[in-house]
């Protein structure tokens, strides 16, 4: 069963600061790794993934992959009040096990 | 686009209930899954179905009955209520591709008495 740690639980971070998210997951055949972000009473919504070792950047995202290490990391460039929420991440074994394995979430909250 | 609709939104219920949860997808995505979410215990896969008619077992199914009744629909039954109870269960669907994304309903909140 594919285990998944997010550190840190929580993170506090001055408006238009970097916010840093890590997570490390426990099946190195994991094809894809997910990062959701979940606001207070609401479903997550899926924000960005990495299939291949190394970098993906969308817009103030960043997310590394470490397959080496089954480590992953989300950067937020500039965070805002609205990037408060909890953020998920999840691995993907893709194939013909349909299931994505949820970390507890970090809980990133951005002051104005 | 889709989207995902959870019905009841709050579901109070009593000790030794059984209760009933709703979910359809516009999507036509083939998979659905539900999910329990605990406050400090992040998101538990309860059942969830590849096609019409299938259901797998996830890690918290004991309790749980499901049905996929159709392709857009996806029902939850909590078989026997537990006093104190309070959860937030989470319905998704994503198509079978790797790259393809999990969406996710609103959730019904359930709280029993």
């Amino acid at each position: 069963q594919e285990k998944v740690q997010q550190s840190p639980e929580s993170l506090i971070v001055p408006e238009g600061a970097m916010s840093s998210l890590n997570c490390t997951f426990s099946n190195s055949a994991s094809q894809s790794i997910w990062w959701y972000q979940q606001h207070p009473g609401k479903g997550p919504e899926a924000l960005i993934s990495i299939f291949s070792n190394g970098n993906k950047k969308e817009g103030r995202l960043t997310v590394y992959l470490n397959r080496a290490s089954l480590h992953v990391s989300l950067h937020i460039r500039d965070s805002q009040p609205s990037d408060s929420a909890v953020y998920l991440c999840a691995p993907n074994s893709g194939g013909s096990n349909a299931k994505l394995t949820f970390g507890k979430g970090t809980k990133l909250s951005v002051k104005s | 686009g889709g989207i995902i609709t959870q019905t009841p939104k709050f579901l109070i219920g009593q000790e030794g209930q059984k209760l009933t949860l709703k979910c359809q997808q516009n999507f036509n995505h083939d998979t659905m899954y539900w999910y329990r979410q605990d406050s400090g215990k992040g998101l538990r896969l309860i059942y969830y179905s590849i096609t019409e008619n299938d259901l797998q077992k996830g890690d918290l199914s004991e309790g749980y009955d499901a049905s996929r009744e159709k392709k857009s629909s996806f029902s939850l039954t909590v078989t026997s209520a537990q006093k104190n109870e309070m959860a937030v269960f989470l319905c998704a669907s994503r198509s079978l591709g790797d790259q393809d994304t999990q969406y996710f309903g609103p959730g019904t909140r359930l709280l029993v008495l």
